[in-house]
């Protein structure tokens, strides 16, 4: 069965510090795998794609990791802003339609305090 | 900012009447998704498009009905809301990516 793990299921922070977030898929055959943010009261925006082939990718205070190997992803967030407090969440694009199939995973909801 | 729009943003509407919640596009993308969220929940695909006249039902069974008529208008259906129905819904399009662009949503209260 296809599935998205997310961990953990919310987390608490001080503004400045660093957090990462764990995502574990067993969506087969694997297309890509997005993080998507997604603020309280709004729909997703995506922050970051991964494709099998790539490992690491940054996008500002943000970088994702991929390991295709084990279908772990993780998405570290650097020194950590107020306005990072959202939910994140990882997607999963199977090739196993012509329309590639997004997998959704639970999320994690990141609170940042000042 | 991606360009899909959802209205309303917020109804609250008696048990038993008929609703629409609107969706429409300019990307000219052909696949369109509902979800529907519930409050601190995962996304759960309730209906999804590849095109004009093309419609299919998502893994979680919805009273919803949708259409497609034109490339750029997706909306969705309940003709008789309940109380059951109270959830945030909303809208998606993709194009040749993997990319799903949402709308803002629509959060729906049904007393």
């Amino acid at each position: 069965k296809n599935q998205v793990e997310q961990s953990p299921q919310s987390l608490i922070i001080l503004e400045g510090k660093n957090c990462t977030l764990q995502c574990n898929y067993t969506v087969s055959p694997f297309s890509n795998l997005r993080w998507y943010k997604q603020d309280t009261g709004r729909g997703p925006v995506s922050l970051t794609i991964m494709t099998f082939s790539e490992n690491t990718k940054s996008n500002g205070r943000y970088t994702a990791t991929l390991d295709a190997d084990t279908k772990q992803s993780s998405l570290h967030i650097t020194a950590s802003q107020l306005s990072d407090s959202a939910s994140y969440i990882c997607v999963v694009s199977d090739r196993g339609s012509t329309l590639g199939r997004l997998y959704f995973g639970r999320g994690t909801q990141l609170t940042v305090w000042p | 900012e991606a360009d899909i729009y959802q209205t309303p943003r917020y109804l609250v509407i008696g048990t038993g009447k008929k609703i629409t919640l609107e969706c429409s596009q300019t990307m000219g993308h052909d696949k369109m998704y509902w979800y529907q969220q519930d409050p601190g929940m995962e996304l759960h695909l309730i209906h999804y498009s590849y095109g004009v006249n093309s419609t299919e039902k998502g893994d979680l069974s919805s009273e919803s009905t949708v259409s497609r008529i034109r490339t750029e208008h997706f909306p969705l259906t309940l003709e008789s809301a309940r109380p059951s129905h109270t959830s945030q819904y909303l809208c998606a399009s993709s194009g040749s990516g993997d990319e799903a662009f949402f709308g803002q949503g629509t959060r729906l209260t049904v007393v």
